[in-house]
């Protein structure tokens, strides 16, 4: 079963930030926090992971709290062609099963001109 | 573009019939995951291979089957088929098999079975 909790859809004006927020409360020490998006059928596309830290790439940022129980993605300057849904995986540290994706249903972004 | 190629892109074909998906992981990725996807269950593991032997298993059915080649090529198996069985199957690979290596999923195979 998925380990997060994810809003079911949520709506962001073209050109504003997206926050999709991810609730991981029984993350252990060793579980990494990733996100993947879906655009309708294709193939899930990696956007970003991490363990402790904030993260950045070209793609989005990732802030993890303290605690590691919540996460946060950012989109900063989201477009069209961002509208997915989104999903935030926790994956043990080590291989093996609990080294694979499990995924949930994610979050649904919607992303209106 | 991942980098992982899967044939073919759709296929059609009739119940009770069998058929083999094919997948090419990315260059020097050692581990190969598929994936089943349909619209009432979503994003199912189905099985994981490191470097030509069995990692993981999940939610396969005994009437499917996979395996890694010494080109590390993957190939998955469907026989038998009914139309439960019509979904988009990904197939996925990493470097390694280890949580910190990064997965990178294929466009998908679309089976549609009648």
């Amino acid at each position: 079963d998925a380990k997060t909790t994810q809003p079911t859809s949520m709506d962001c004006a073209e050109g504003r930030a997206a926050n999709l927020p991810c609730n991981h409360s029984t993350i252990s020490g060793n579980e990494y926090v990733y996100w993947y998006r879906q655009i309708h059928s294709q193939g899930p596309q990696y956007i970003i992971h991490g363990l402790k830290n904030n993260e950045t790439n070209e793609m989005a940022s990732l802030i993890i709290t303290e605690d590691r129980k919540s996460s946060t993605l950012i989109l900063p300057h989201a477009t069209l062609r961002d509208t997915a849904v989104y999903y935030c995986i926790v994956r043990a540290y080590y291989g093996g099963s609990q080294g694979n994706l499990i995924f949930g249903k994610g979050t649904k972004l919607s992303v209106k001109p | 573009d991942s980098g992982v190629t899967q044939t073919p892109k759709h296929l059609i074909t009739a119940t009770g019939q069998r058929v083999t998906l094919r997948c090419s992981p990315r260059s020097g990725d050692l581990s190969v995951y598929w994936y089943q996807q349909s619209l009432d269950q979503g994003l199912q593991f189905l099985i994981q291979y490191y470097n030509g032997e069995e990692r993981a298993k999940g939610n396969i059915l005994e009437r499917f089957s996979a395996q890694q080649f010494p080109d590390l090529h993957s190939e998955l198996n469907l026989s038998s088929l009914e139309l439960g069985d019509s979904a988009l199957y990904f197939c996925a690979s990493s470097e390694t098999a280890r949580s910190g290596n990064t997965i990178y999923f294929g466009e998908g195979s679309w089976l549609t079975v009648v």
